[in-house]
């Protein structure tokens, strides 16, 4: 299995707390996502990396902040959480090519209530 | 907008059966398209990908064709085992490399 760890794997937060989520990878891999998955939505893209302190919008990305300051780390942040962004939050990391599929992590359930 | 559909939404079929799972997408500019499983309360896992070049791959008994012009891939599962009982999801990554998901198709193999 690629080695990414999520962390923390549940969390439980009052609305208007930041919170951050941090995803840890020991491929080397150039890139790294965050998604959320929610029922009747699927997967959705929140933001991703395409290098060191090289980030994009995915398509929910309103509320959410990233960071990656090393190959190996990117950090998720809602800085006011609200009871939207009750989820299960996903890391994903890919080498660079058309031919190298996406490797996830085990999840991080949020709930903020 | 790149949208990605899944049919069916659910499936129960008995042990060893031969079944097809079907996605269609919107938008035949893609990078590649790729096909994952889901256990319940776990991470997704990688199944095939196939490149925009390509037109299927193969691991084991899984089989997944992809077809830009009509703007579908199915994926093949023969001789089905109760262990394959999961989701099951397509995704397309456009030439953007952003990856559009489709809902799933929720799999039960009887035993």
């Amino acid at each position: 299995d690629a080695g990414i760890t999520q962390s923390p794997r549940h969390k439980v937060t009052e609305t208007g707390t930041p919170v951050t989520l941090r995803c840890h990878q020991t491929e080397n891999h150039r890139y790294m996502y965050w998604y959320r998955q929610d029922p009747g939505h699927g997967l959705r893209l929140i933001h991703y990396s395409y290098g060191v302190k090289d980030t994009d919008k995915g398509e929910v990305s309103d509320g959410y902040s990233v960071s990656r300051s090393k190959t190996e780390d990117f950090l998720l942040t809602l800085e006011s959480a609200t009871s939207s962004q009750t989820s299960v939050y996903f890391c994903a990391i890919s080498g660079q090519g058309a031919g190298q599929p996406q490797h996830f992590g085990d999840g991080t359930r949020l709930s903020i209530l | 907008k790149q949208e990605v559909t899944q049919i069916p939404a659910a499936l129960s079929v008995p042990e060893g059966e031969n079944l097809v799972l079907n996605c269609s997408f919107t938008d035949s500019a893609i990078y590649n398209l790729q096909w994952f499983r889901q256990d319940p309360g776990k991470g997704l896992t990688s199944l095939l990908l196939i490149q925009s070049s390509q037109r299927e791959q193969t691991s084991g008994r899984l089989n997944a064709s992809l077809d830009k012009s009509s703007g579908r891939s199915t994926l093949y599962i023969a001789a089905s085992q109760p262990g394959d009982s999961a989701t099951y999801l397509c995704t397309n990554a456009g030439n953007n490399r952003k990856l559009i998901w489709g809902l799933g198709t929720s799999l039960a193999v009887n035993p």
